[in-house]
């Protein structure tokens, strides 16, 4: 499983409040990245990380803020949240260096509603 | 504006019947994945296709690769009802670090 955890992994808050997602990596993957997957939409790159404090926004990154002040540790935050925003969200790494492949390897998912 | 289409979006078939899943998209890319996704789970690698004209099987699923077509596909042969789940396409850029994935194809395979 790529030694991926998310957390936490079901959150119910209320239109307004911050919202402080977080993933966790144990093998040290420079990328890592955030999704939010929605019925119709598949999934879609919220924002990406290629390295401590080395991040860069996706296609629906409005609303969202993310942070990366360690290697293993990619934070995902909604300052204000909105109904617009109660979906799933998936965080992935890539591996690299070493490997042709390139592959992204999901962690378990974090259902959040915002009502 | 890179897409990334998938069709069908449902599909509904008997168990021993065969299928194809197909994946189209609109950016240069030597690099292409498959996923699977249980409902209520997190998505599981299938196949990595790295190169035009590759092909992967595992078990009952086939996928392959037309770079140049911008065409992917994922083959079912004789289908059983364990294979009921939705499949996503992904594609990278050649240039660029993102994944943009396909909306996904819901198969249910009826005993």
């Amino acid at each position: 499983d790529a030694g991926i955890t998310q957390s936490p992994r079901h959150k119910v808050t209320e239109t307004g409040t911050p919202v402080t997602l977080r993933c966790h990596q144990t093998e040290n993957h420079r990328y890592m990245y955030w999704y939010r997957q929605d019925p119709g939409h598949g999934l879609r790159l919220i924002h990406y990380s290629y390295g401590v404090k080395d991040t860069d926004k996706g296609e629906v990154s409005d609303g969202y803020s993310v942070s990366r002040s360690k290697t293993e540790d990619f934070l995902l935050t909604l300052e204000s949240a909105t109904s617009s925003q109660t979906s799933v969200y998936f965080c992935a790494i890539r591996t690299t260096s070493g490997n042709i492949y390139n592959e992204q390897f999901f962690g378990p998912g974090t259902r959040l509603t915002v009502l | 504006e890179l897409k990334v289409e998938q069709n069908p979006l449902f599909l509904s078939m008997q168990e021993g019947k065969n299928y194809t899943i197909y994946c189209n998209y609109s950016t240069t890319s030597d690099r292409l994945y498959w996923y699977r996704q249980d409902p209520g789970k997190s998505l599981e690698s299938l196949f990595v296709l790295l190169s035009n004209g590759a092909v992967k099987q595992e078990g009952r699923l086939m996928a392959s690769l037309d770079t140049k077509a911008r065409l992917s596909t994922l083959h079912i042969t004789a289908a059983v009802h364990d294979l009921s789940a939705t499949y996503f396409c992904a594609v990278t850029p050649n240039t660029g670090n993102q994944f943009y994935f396909g909306t996904g194809t819901s198969l249910t395979v009826i005993p």
